[in-house]
């Protein structure tokens, strides 16, 4: 199983929106509802922030959104803030009791 | 409130082992399915395996199929994670996390703080 493709940078101003992609095929992410999100600062252990595509664990920002259309989901974080500099990573159920991450994406904040 | 608390970093030549602990504690050890995460220098995240604590059932990633073995030890509330015939490209941040739902809903809400294994001759 390859890892779900994701751009490796995006960057956007404090204050603007920006989208990070994930792409994967029909035997993961197209197939699964069970798509997530993880942003991961520099040394540190990841933090869990979508599940389920578009849901939203208590304590996330609700900056913070999922969605997906066919085999590729997406992360929008809306409002650029400093602190939303980071590594985010999806990761999608990917049939036989395994997962699967994306290559991870950094976010930079002008 | 949950903890994960896994050993030390650890030093291991190629074509040795290494055994790397994932001590769990805040709630009930064997209702909760554990996964294996892993980071190379620089690199993403990779999904190793999970193990259910309960029965002891695990799954693993087909690359590590043959090299990977994941334990657990209910009277210590403890998962172990043993990668053999180590090569250099293992040289990595391992992970363990939890998962959210007594069901497995493949989410990894609690992590621990990572155990880094250097693999050099």
């Amino acid at each position: 199983q390859s890892a779900l493709t994701q751009p490796a940078s995006v960057s956007g101003s404090p204050g603007q929106s920006i989208t990070i992609s994930c792409t994967g095929t029909s035997s993961d992410v197209g197939s699964y509802n069970l798509v997530s999100w993880y942003q991961q600062h520099p040394g540190k252990a990841p933090r869990f922030m979508i599940y389920e595509v578009n849901k939203r664990p208590s304590g996330v920002s609700n900056r913070f959104s999922g969605s997906k259309s066919g085999n590729t989901a997406s992360l929008t974080i809306s409002g650029l803030q400093a602190e939303d500099e980071a590594d985010y990573y999806c990761c999608s159920y990917a049939g036989s009791s395994t997962l699967l991450f994306g290559g991870g994406t950094k976010l930079t904040v002008l | 409130q949950v903890q994960l608390v896994q050993s030390g970093a650890e030093v291991k030549k190629p074509g040795a082992s290494v055994k790397v602990s994932c001590k769990a504690s805040g709630y009930t050890f064997t209702n909760y399915d554990m996964h294996w995460v892993r980071q190379a220098p620089g690199q993403g995240l990779e999904w190793m395996g999970i193990i259910n604590p309960s029965g002891g059932r695990t799954y693993y990633a087909q690359k590590f199929q043959g090299r990977l073995t994941m334990t657990r030890d209910t009277s210590t509330s403890t998962v172990y994670m043993e990668l053999s015939s180590l090569r250099s490209e293992d040289t990595a941040v391992y992970y363990c996390a939890r998962d959210e739902k007594i069901v497995v809903v493949w989410r990894l809400v609690y992590w621990g703080q990572g155990a880094l294994v250097t693999v050099s001759s």
